[in-house]
């Protein structure tokens, strides 16, 4: 059964680093997924597609601190500098024979 | 500039219906595969639906069970979702999605319409 994981809540401090993990559930290491932002109150923002070679498309607009890297099973959205913008609820997602499925969401809170 | 425009969503008492419409504009409709994506309120997103590009293949999440119909009149760039026998946990905000390729990733959202089952 395809599955994505994500930590409930993550926060760092302004201008930090932070690093979202998602994680596939077994048996599915060369699936793609997909980050989505959902800042407060607004609709969800597609950031990137997230291959497992971690290679990756982003979104219209989407800032160079937003970047994605995979291993194994793992895929991860990687904010170089922490922005107030930035505090929002994020989602990975993925995808397969047409049914899509994301993960129960990640809270980033900046400090 | 790709944008999604929902509409159709409203209160219903269980067991009644609503029509769900979103208007498409910016980019090649029949081109691409069209989602809906549901935000119950508090809680994280959940796929409902997609339909390709030509309409030939459509695809519901397992909770669906035949209640909901996924449509599309891509003379009109306007997809569809009819909801059928709706219950209280269908309470949600529906958003309608352009998928990147095809059927497998959102890459634009709409602002969501707001469905109220009570």
């Amino acid at each position: 059964q395809l599955v994505l994981t994500q930590s409930p809540s993550a926060s760092a401090s302004l201008g930090a680093p932070v690093k979202l993990t998602c994680t596939l559930s077994s048996g599915h290491s060369r699936n793609a997924v997909a980050w989505h932002q959902q800042q407060a109150d607004k609709g969800p923002r597609f950031l990137m597609r997230l291959n497992s070679d971690g290679s990756q498309n982003k979104g219209a607009g989407i800032p160079d601190r937003f970047s994605g890297s995979s291993s194994g099973t793992e895929r991860y959205l990687i904010i170089s500098s922490l922005q107030s913008d930035d505090e929002a609820d994020y989602y990975c997602q993925t995808w397969g024979s047409g049914i899509q499925v994301f993960g129960g969401g990640t809270k980033l809170t900046v400090l | 500039e790709v944008q999604l425009l929902e509409s159709g969503g409203g209160l219903v008492q269980p067991g009644g219906s609503l029509r769900l419409s979103c208007a498409a504009s910016g980019f090649r409709f029949s081109d691409y595969a069209m989602n809906w994506v549901r935000q119950a309120p508090g809680k994280g997103l959940e796929w409902v639906s997609a339909i390709s590009g030509s309409a030939i293949s459509t695809f519901y999440a397992d909770f669906v069970k035949g209640r909901f119909t996924i449509s599309r009149d891509n003379s009109k760039n306007t997809v569809y979702l009819q909801l059928n026998n709706l219950r209280a946990e269908d309470t949600a905000l529906y958003y309608c999605a352009k998928d990147m390729v095809a059927t497998t990733t959102p890459d634009y959202w709409g602002q969501g319409t707001l469905v109220t089952v009570s």
